[in-house]
C-alpha cells in the first residue's frame, strides 16, 4: 500500500524566511507523480508543484521548489522569501495507478503560519 | 470558467436523516472522485468514477452511496448519517482516470455536520 507521511504538524516563520516542509512516501511502483497541495483558509485545493518520478530535475515555480530524492523516497518543499499569504495547511500526495485507475494519497497535512 | 462545484457548501444534520451532496463538473472529465478530509488523517477517498455507471470504493467507503448517470454529476449519498461522518467533504474530477492525466480539479468543499 502505499503511504505519505508529513511529519512536522505545525511550522511558524517569520515574513522573508525560508522554510521548508517535509514529505516521505513508500511505494513499490515506479511510475508516480508527487505533489504538494496548498489550503488556505477558504479550504480551496490548490496545486502548488509537483514532480514526475522519472525525472531528476528538480521541480521549482517561483518562490516553491522541491527536493525531491527518489532513493530515499523523500519529497520536501522550499518555500523561499515566505509572505503572509503562504500561511495555509500544505498536503503532501501521491499519485499512482492501481488496476487501471489513478490512485491519490494524501499525507496528514502541516500547517504553515508566516509571522509579520 | 472551467470548475467543480459541489452543494451545499456547509450542512448540518442530524443522525439517520438521508441528505445528498452534489458535485458537477463542466470540463467534460471521465474521472471523479469523492474525499473526506479529517484532521490529523488528510484525505482521504471514499469513491470514484471511471466514466458514466462505472463506480468503485476507495479506502473509506463504509456508509456512503455514489451514482454516476452522467458525466458531469457525481452524487454523494449518505443514507443514514453518524456523527463520525462529521467530516470536509472534497469532490475532485480528472480528464481521464488513467496516471496520464494526473491532474485533478477539487471543488471548494462541503462542511458537514452530523449531530
Amino acid at each position: 500500500a502505499q503511504t505519505v507521511t508529513q511529519s512536522q504538524p505545525e511550522m511558524s516563520v517569520q515574513e522573508a524566511e525560508t522554510v521548508t516542509l517535509s514529505c516521505t512516501y513508500d511505494t513499490s511502483e515506479n511510475n508516480y507523480y508527487l505533489f504538494w497541495y496548498k489550503q488556505p483558509p477558504s479550504r480551496q485545493m490548490i496545486l502548488v508543484i509537483r514532480q514526475e518520478a522519472y525525472k531528476q530535475q528538480n521541480a521549482t515555480e517561483n518562490r516553491f521548489s522541491v527536493n525531491f530524492q527518489k532513493a530515499a523516497k523523500s519529497f520536501s518543499l522550499k518555500i523561499s522569501d515566505s509572505q503572509l499569504g503562504d500561511t495555509a495547511m500544505y498536503f503532501c500526495a501521491f499519485a499512482t495507478e492501481i488496476q487501471g485507475a489513478q490512485k491519490l494519497v494524501f499525507g496528514q497535512g502541516t500547517r504553515l503560519t508566516i509571522n509579520p | 470558467e472551467a470548475q467543480v462545484t459541489q452543494n451545499p457548501r456547509y450542512l448540518i444534520t442530524v443522525t439517520g436523516k438521508k441528505l445528498t451532496v452534489t458535485c458537477s463538473q463542466n470540463m467534460n472529465h471521465e474521472y471523479m472522485s469523492w474525499y473526506r478530509q479529517d484532521p490529523g488523517l488528510g484525505l482521504r477517498q471514499i469513491y470514484y468514477s471511471m466514466n458514466v455507471e462505472v463506480t468503485d470504493k476507495g479506502d473509506v467507503p463504509e456508509g456512503y452511496k455514489v451514482s454516476r448517470k452522467e458525466k458531469r454529476n457525481f452524487p454523494l449519498i449518505l443514507e443514514s448519517p453518524s456523527p463520525n461522518q462529521t467530516s470536509l467533504y472534497f469532490c475532485a474530477s480528472s480528464l481521464s482516470g488513467t496516471l496520464t492525466y494526473y491532474e485533478q480539479y477539487f471543488g471548494p468543499g462541503t462542511r458537514l455536520t452530523v449531530t
